[in-house]
């Protein structure tokens, strides 16, 4: 049972290029978040999903796109990269109230 | 607009003495409240949480919280502070929605 993963652990990109951050969970939860975390601002949300083929947008959704096509991944989009996306990325996947976070994902765009 | 607030950044406390970590939160409806804990480079844990019952929530590694709804807060405390205490602890509120909102996060040093 791995939990929350998060694919890759680490990137660096250029202004402009694009990626896909994945996350995948083994637990069947519902419930999954894509977050944020910038020194001295917690954790923000960017986009949930409250089930397969559904998402929403959280409290900082501009520059970010995301998909919940199958009920275990839930991946998250950034189109074109901006140096204000230089950032820690965590996935959460939620079980009765309660989150599961992935170990992170660290951005730097230049 | 719901919110956490946790006014420190930092808190310092001997080994072997009580601590405590604060939050206040606003919430429309009844909230659901958390606790989570963060190491170095590393994901968030769950601590604790409070739905609903008795206002004194136990927690995991020998924490709890004190729910006070008409002090709208959410307090983190814990009897005798361990080195391995020392961490950022984060309060975090879920509203109807299924959004959750944390705060900014204080950073726990336990002192030998």
């Amino acid at each position: 049972n791995a939990g929350v993963t998060q694919t890759p652990k680490f990137r660096v990109l250029k202004t402009g290029q694009s990626m896909t951050l994945l996350c995948a969970q083994d637990m069947n939860h519902e419930y999954m978040y894509w977050y944020r975390q910038d020194p001295g601002m917690g954790l923000r949300l960017i986009h949930y999903s409250v089930g397969e083929g559904t998402t929403a947008k959280g409290e900082v959704p501009d520059g970010y796109n995301v998909s919940r096509l199958k009920k275990q991944n839930f991946l998250l989009g950034l189109e074109s990269a901006a140096p204000s996306q230089t950032s820690v990325y965590f996935c959460a996947s939620s079980f009765e109230e309660t989150q599961y976070f992935g170990p992170g994902t660290r951005l730097l765009v230049l | 607009a719901q919110s956490v607030a946790q006014p420190e950044d930092q808190v310092n406390v001997a080994e072997g003495n009580p601590l405590t970590v604060k939050c206040t939160y606003s919430v429309s409806g009844n909230p659901y409240l958390f606790w989570y804990v963060q190491y170095p480079n590393r994901g968030l844990q769950f601590l604790l949480k409070y739905i609903t019952g008795d206002n004194l929530v136990k927690g995991s590694y020998g924490f709890e919280a004190e729910f006070n709804k008409s002090q709208t807060s959410f307090h983190l405390k814990k009897p005798s502070a361990l080195v391995s205490d020392s961490a950022l602890y984060f309060c975090a509120v879920r509203d109807m929605t299924a959004q959750f909102y944390f705060g900014t996060g204080t950073s726990l040093t336990v002192i030998p």
